[in-house]
Order: C-alpha cells, then structure tokens, then sequence
C-alpha cells in the first residue's frame, strides 16, 4: 500500500535555529495536510494545500512558521526561529480531493524536540 | 471552531467490549472519521460515518447520530494490540477535518 514519506523521523534543534521538515505524498493525491500534534493532544492542522494553492493557513503561526508545496507534489514546512513551545510531533497528510469522503492517510511524521 | 469531546482514558480486560463515546459541536458536518494512533506512530484510518446509523467493520463498529452530535467506537472482542490512542474526527462546511484530544484505551490481561 501506498505510504505517505516524511523526513527526518526525529530532530532535535536549539531554540532560536532553523529547522525543516519534509513529506512527499501519496502519488495523485491532491490535498496535502501538515498538522501538529502534542504530547496527550490531538492532530491541530496547520495548513492545507490544494495542488500547489494554500486552502488554509489560519492556524498557522505565519510569523515563524512557513510552507510550501512548489509544484504541487512534495511539501517543506519550515520554523524560524524555533521556540521550546514547537516541541511536538508534525504529521503530514494527503486525501485525492479535499471535498470528499475520502480519509486522509498520515505519515509516520517528524517528532521535534526543541532545547 | 470546533468543539469535539472524548474521554481521556479508558481500560478494559483482554476479550471485553469497549465503547469509545464522542460528542461534537461543528459548523456544518461533512461526515466523522475514527482514526487509531499508536504511541509514536501515525494514525490510521478505521471507519468513516456521514449517515445516522451503524457501521460495522469486524471488530470494530461505530455509530453516528447527527440530530445529538454523537458518535461511538465500538471495540468488539478486545485484544492487547488495541492498546492505543482513538481519536475522533469531525469534517465541517468547509470540509476541514478537526480532531478530538483522543482516548487512550489500555487492555489489560
């Protein structure tokens, strides 16, 4: 089956670094989904593209974090600077289509530490 | 936003029958997911409801009433590999999908 590909598996950074995160999606698949997650919580989306468009950003703390998703296939989330508060699992998604009844499928995601 | 509500943690013994419950507050629904998510490992997919009614998928079986904003997980025939987090998960008008905090279900021998 299929699988949605995230890297690096695990990062470990100081406070005040760059640090970067990477996710191809499953092929064909349209919608991408990055959403973090905190220890104990569940998945908070962060941004939803459609192809290469942004659908939904409002969650994301657009002050440090960016995203980007080029040419519409593979996708980098970026935090700059990063702050112990960032410390948490990021998951990518992807769906076919955003309006559907389709799930989504998960990476395995990047888990960040941030000392 | 989104209101989605689940208990924190649940146990049960080994071959018993659990019932995840999850009540829900949206702006529009476009249907509830069940995802189950291992300590450190990604969640994934097992059942989706957008009609009232029961789904049932082997062991695992949920319910979804629309008109009380609720739905329920059913684990059938618990084993110890059902030790995980289960989360629910509402789509709204817009089609963005929200997550509940999760339960943790701990089968015990």
């Amino acid at each position: 089956e299929a699988e949605v590909a995230q890297s690096p598996r695990y990062k470990i950074t100081e406070k005040s670094q760059a640090v970067a995160f990477w996710c191809d999606p499953i092929s064909g698949h349209a919608t991408l989904y990055w959403y973090r997650q905190i220890l104990g919580q569940g998945p908070e989306l962060l941004v939803q593209f459609q192809d290469e468009s942004v659908v939904d950003d409002s969650q994301l703390p657009k002050d440090r974090f960016s995203a980007e998703r080029l040419k519409g296939v593979d996708s980098t989330l970026k935090i700059q600077p990063a702050e112990l508060g960032d410390s948490a699992m990021y998951l990518c998604a992807s769906a076919p289509v955003w309006d559907s009844n389709s799930p989504l499928h998960f990476g395995n995601g990047t888990r960040l530490t941030v000392t | 936003g989104q209101n989605i509500d689940q208990p924190t943690e649940m146990t049960a013994t080994e071959g018993a029958i659990v019932q995840i419950n999850c009540t829900y507050q949206t702006s529009g629904f476009n249907g509830l997911f069940w995802y189950q998510q291992h300590a450190g490992e990604a969640p994934t997919f097992l059942s989706y409801n957008v009609l009232d009614g029961l789904e049932e998928k082997g062991r695992f079986s949920s319910f979804l009433s629309r008109s009380k904003g609720y739905s329920y997980l059913l684990l059938k025939e618990l084993q110890m590999k059902d030790s995980a987090s289960y989360l629910c998960a509402v789509r709204d008008r817009d089609y963005k999908l929200s997550f509940g905090a999760g339960t943790t279900v701990t089968v015990r021998a």
